[in-house]
Order: C-alpha cells, then sequence, then structure tokens
C-alpha cells in the first residue's frame, strides 16, 4: 500500500511569490492533516480536514495560507503571497476513522525556501 | 501551556554505544506519550508510545518509560547502529486530542 506522498519534496521561491503545495493521503482515509517545521523549532499542527471539510483550521498562521480538499482526495496547501519566516518543511499526515483517534502516517514533507 | 523539551543535538555516537534522549513535557490531565523518527528522505513514523504511568514502550530495540513524577519519557537503546542515523521527535497528545505537540527534534548521527 502506497504511503502519503507530498509534491514537491523541495521548493525554492521568492519574497512574494505564490506556492503550491500538494498532499495525497493514503486511499481510504478521511483525515488529513498539515503540519509545519520552522527550521529547528517545534512541528506545529495547521489544520485538519475531515474528507472534504476543514474540522480544525486553527493552527493556521494568517489568511496568506489556504487549504482545500476538493472532493476529499488529496489536498492542496497554497501560500499567497510567500514571506520569508514561511520557510520550513511542511509535513502532510493522514488517518482512518471516524474522530481523527487513529495513528497518523506521515509524509516525507516538503522543504520550502523563500529568498 | 502545553510544550514538550527534548535535548538539542546534534548527538553524535560511535556504533554499539548506549543512547540516551532525554525529553520532558507539561501538559494538564494524562497524555498520552510518543516518540516519532525521521530517517533521511522519509515521513515521520511512529517508533514507539505510551499511554499511562509507568507503561514501557518499546520498538526496534528503543524503549522509553512514562514517568509521571518526573514527566518525562526518555528514549534509551542500548546498543546502536548506523542505520539508527535519524531525527527523533517526543510527542504528547493530551487526552481526548488527537493533535499531537511535538518538540523541537534531536538528530542523531550514528559513526561506523
Amino acid at each position: 500500500e502506497a504511503g502519503v506522498t507530498q509534491f514537491p519534496s523541495h521548493s525554492v521561491i521568492e519574497k512574494g511569490q505564490t506556492v503550491t503545495l500538494r498532499c495525497d493521503p493514503i486511499s481510504g482515509h478521511d483525515n488529513l492533516y498539515w503540519y509545519r517545521r520552522v527550521m529547528g523549532k517545534e512541528i506545529k499542527f495547521l489544520l485538519h480536514f475531515v474528507k472534504e471539510s476543514k474540522q480544525d483550521e486553527s493552527g493556521m498562521p494568517n489568511n496568506r495560507f489556504l487549504a482545500e480538499r476538493t472532493g476529499g482526495t488529496y489536498s492542496t496547501l497554497k501560500v499567497q503571497p510567500a514571506e520569508l519566516e514561511d520557510s520550513g518543511v511542511y509535513f502532510c499526515a493522514s488517518s482512518p476513522g471516524a474522530g481523527g483517534s487513529y495513528e497518523q502516517y506521515f509524509g516525507p514533507g516538503t522543504r520550502l525556501t523563500v529568498t | 501551556g502545553d510544550s514538550v523539551t527534548q535535548m538539542e543535538g546534534p548527538v553524535t555516537l560511535s556504533e554499539e554505544a548506549f543512547l540516551t534522549i532525554n525529553c520532558t513535557y507539561t501538559a494538564t490531565g494524562y497524555p498520552s506519550l510518543f516518540w516519532y523518527v525521521q530517517y533521511p528522505g522519509e515521513g515521520l513514523q511512529l517508533l514507539l508510545k505510551a499511554t499511562k504511568a509507568d507503561d514501557k514502550g518499546s520498538n526496534k530495540g528503543f524503549e522509553a518509560t512514562y514517568r509521571k513524577e518526573t514527566t518525562s519519557f526518555h528514549l534509551e537503546k542500548g546498543s546502536v547502529q548506523v542505520s539508527d542515523s535519524a531525527v527523533y521527535f517526543c510527542a504528547f497528545k493530551p487526552g481526548g486530542s488527537y493533535i499531537p505537540t511535538f518538540g523541537r527534534g534531536t538528530s542523531l548521527i550514528v559513526h561506523p
């Protein structure tokens, strides 16, 4: 069974540009999560989808970040316009079941560098 | 607020050395405790967990014991291998929550 995949693995953009990150969860997993790790710091929760609905977006830093999960399959996270402090590794995770109580399976992350 | 503190890295060891990575947490209630590992180029993987006081989680030769009195969950391995080189994250989930709170991660480098 394929794991969680993320694309691209690495993105380098200039301040003010737009970047879209993609996450493909494990097939059949209703729950999808986005996290971010700024260099050397903790991994922080961004948001949680249940199917196509946003269950919890309390971790989204500001309105420059937009996450979508149309059709309840893959998800995208768009940063527009990107700022220097957005640099970091963005992880996606998915889990089966209702209520998000199951173990989360993480992808390898997308390393975003804003210059 | 809730937080996890783990020792800073990198931790550099020779093969077969003993490993300890310290982790302490600040949380209300009775959290579940976890260690995740990220090998180069891969996603985070759950390494082990413990859900109540005095429980010992173990996997792949790694162990950690849930110490409520010291709010700690230190990771240990008796004899590390080069293949253990990775970043290790301590984490907890408060009771009733499904979102882990992570520490900053500790990079482990094992030399032959």
